[in-house]
């Protein structure tokens, strides 16, 4: 089964760029999609397609993908980003997958 | 405007099946490429999809579930219906209905979630 791997948890000052990694063998071969989950709501997509934004999210928000690690950048990062971020894949041989989930605390 | 809302038990008790529906409205689900699921998340854990169906009728479960899983929908009144069978105290979770789109349907409307807890 294909497994992504992500950080349990980082800390960022309010400014500063928070880029969260996430794990997966040959990841850079597949579309990545980010979700943001504040606590007691529903997850957010925040970036489809590795750098892809629905509408309504802000631009600080933009993803890559290469090789074995695809990241999620937040720039200029604010209080109200402070949140759990889960990355999601599709895989020929496990379908939907998601990542271990990372919480982001802003200091 | 897209909507998808869960309804369906608070609790079960162990070895009972789970029934739950999800609503939707706003969208299709014969439009290609949509396609409406379930996923949940445990108290303090990650998201584990659950299952799918595609806008060509096609439904996929997740592997190390598919045995206990049965997934239905009925088009005329844009609702979905999970049925998971022989539930466990580890299976207590936020259920999610989702709506998916793309080229690898991301998950772009979520339900607000229901909390199924499983206890004698």
């Amino acid at each position: 089964s294909y497994e992504l791997t992500q950080p349990p948890s980082m800390s960022v000052a309010p400014g500063q760029t928070a880029r969260i990694p996430c794990g997966g063998n040959n990841i850079g071969r597949k579309r990545v999609h980010w979700y943001q989950q504040k606590p007691g709501q529903a997850p957010v997509l925040v970036v489809y397609d590795d750098s892809d934004r629905p509408s309504g999210i802000p631009e600080r928000f933009s993803g890559s993908n290469s090789g074995n690690t695809a990241t999620l950048t937040i720039s200029r990062v604010e209080a109200g980003d402070e949140a759990d971020y889960y990355c999601q894949v599709w895989d020929i041989t496990s379908d939907f997958v998601f990542g271990t989930g990372t919480k982001v605390t802003v200091l | 405007q897209i909507t998808l809302k869960e309804s369906g038990p608070t609790l079960v008790k162990p070895t009972q099946t789970l029934t739950l529906t999800c609503t939707f409205s706003g969208f299709s689900l014969s439009t290609s490429g949509v396609g409406v699921g379930w996923i949940r998340q445990p108290p303090g854990k990650a998201l584990e999809w659950l299952t799918l169906i595609n806008w060509d009728d096609e439904k996929r479960y997740s592997p190390s579930l598919k045995s206990r899983l049965t997934l239905t929908k009925d088009t005329s009144k844009n609702q979905m219906v999970l049925t998971m069978t022989n539930m466990d105290p580890v299976d207590t979770a936020t259920y999610y209905c989702v709506h998916g789109s793309g080229y690898d349907l991301a998950f772009d409307h979520w339900g607000q979630g229901t909390l199924v807890t499983v206890s004698s």
